[in-house]
């Protein structure tokens, strides 16, 4: 798997936009670039996921940088219950695809 | 569909017993996945099937850990004996496909203790 590196952790004021980068420079042109989330207790949970262009769902906000060396994550109003552990993962498109989860970030959302 | 279904969601065993995790996938996805997770070391993969074959278990610690997916909608995790360093939360998944292109839904886990 493409190696990614996140921060180990970051603080985000509730109702404000919270922006979690992931670098992943090793990233081959076929990658996807995956976010899920841990919330505490709970199994990850799947979040978004692009390959280069900008995607958006219901929950999140990707963007990823024209290079594909590096994404963010954007929640745009953080709340409470986005506290949680999130992942920024690369499957490895030429063997299987499997998940290989790193050590994250813990993004605590502050009242 | 109800998601993946893990169980139990508690277990506590004395060392030494046979402990079997049980799971069941979301009804026509063609991968499963077993992790484990630890404060030391994080998520693990295990390992991983598909179409109830397995595909890789270099991530299984040693032999008193076997996995089992008789069929597609069942597969079962298995420690014996079980040992105090076994402790952890594992998890199940399963994805139609793989992640290239498709996320992976979790269980809710099952929290073993051995003691």
């Amino acid at each position: 798997d493409a190696k990614t590196t996140q921060p180990p952790s970051m603080d985000c004021a509730e109702g404000r936009a919270a922006n979690l980068p992931c670098n992943h420079s090793t990233i081959s042109g076929n990658e996807y670039v995956y976010w899920y989330r841990q919330i505490h207790s709970q199994g990850p949970q799947y979040i978004i996921h692009g390959l280069k262009n900008n995607e958006t769902n219901e929950m999140a906000s990707l963007i990823i940088t024209e290079d594909r060396k590096s994404s963010t994550l954007i929640l745009p109003h953080a709340t409470l219950r986005d506290t949680a552990v999130y992942y920024c993962i690369v499957p490895y498109s030429g063997n299987t695809g499997k998940l290989i989860f790193g050590q994250g970030t813990t993004l605590q959302v502050k009242p | 569909d109800a998601g993946v279904i893990q169980s139990p969601r508690h277990e506590v065993t004395e060392m030494g017993q046979e402990v079997t995790l049980r799971c069941k996938p979301i009804s026509g996805h063609d991968y499963l996945f077993w992790y484990r997770q630890t404060m030391m070391r994080g998520l693990e993969l295990l390992i991983y099937f598909n179409n109830n074959v397995p595909i890789d278990d270099s991530g299984m610690p040693e032999d008193r850990f076997s996995a089992k997916m008789p069929n597609a909608s069942f597969s079962t995790l298995k420690i014996q004996p079980s040992e105090p360093r076994d402790s952890a939360v594992y998890f199940c998944a399963s994805s139609f496909q793989l992640a290239q292109n498709t996320e992976a839904f979790f269980g809710q886990g099952t929290r073993l203790t051995v003691v």
